[in-house]
């Protein structure tokens, strides 16, 4: 079956600028997870979701960045008056459930680049 | 506090040769650890993960592991590199007993480059 997708790709803004990336989680898994990767750095853990509700937010460095998974799958992650050092690659992964056995899968990520 | 290391930036091995890239962990209660890679231009491809029961870990594409409680260590292993091995692996771990931490916390990476 088919992995998880993210949406940009790539994504290029200017400083002060409103961003959205998006993920489309495996189907059927109810766990959704957000990191940021920044160059040379592991990934470091942002949101998780459980359903439709943000389980976890205390990953997200400020109130600029902002999660939401309204219907319990796609899931958007939002962040306004984007700054420098937000550039790096945000990767979304899901799970089947949310025991802390089961596995994240990732999907191939979203470079952001804020010049 | 859960946190893992990866002593090493950059492994090299010859092909054909056995690889191991290190890790150790720290956490409050029993640990889960996963092992990760990552290719260039792409997201991070599960390999395998210890929960529990046996130390030694067989996953994906001819990796093991070796979960070593007394060391707090979870070495990633293969007995003969190939060239293909090369990329990024990382390591991670959760804390088991804490309800509702279900994040990974990742070390840093080693890059792996096998030598033809």
């Amino acid at each position: 079956g088919a992995g998880v997708s993210q949406t940009p790709s790539n994504k290029v803004t200017e400083k002060g600028k409103y961003v959205e990336l998006r993920c489309d989680p495996i189907s059927g898994h109810t766990a959704l997870y957000w990191y940021r990767q920044s160059l040379g750095q592991g990934p470091e853990f942002l949101i998780y979701f459980q359903g439709t509700g943000a389980a976890d937010d205390s990953g997200l460095p400020n109130d600029r960045f902002f999660a939401v998974r309204p219907e319990g799958s796609v899931s958007t992650l939002k962040i306004q008056r984007t700054e420098r050092g937000d550039s790096a690659v945000y990767l979304c992964a899901s799970s089947f459930g949310t025991g802390r056995r089961e596995t994240q899968y990732f999907g191939p990520g979203t470079r952001l680049l804020v010049l | 506090a859960q946190s893992v290391a990866q002593p090493e930036d950059q492994v090299n091995v010859a092909e054909g040769n056995p690889l191991t890239v290190k890790c150790t962990y720290s956490v409050s209660g029993n640990p889960y650890l996963f092992w990760y890679v990552q290719y260039p231009n792409r997201g991070l491809q599960f390999l395998l993960k210890y929960i529990t029961g046996d130390n030694l870990v067989k996953g994906s594409y001819g990796f093991e592991a070796e979960f070593n409680k007394s060391q707090t260590s979870f070495h990633l292993k293969k007995p003969s590199a190939l060239v293909s091995d090369s990329a990024l692996y990382f390591c991670a771990v959760r804390d088991s007993r804490r309800f509702g931490n279900e994040k990974l916390t990742f070390g840093t990476g080693t890059r792996l480059t096998i030598i033809p």
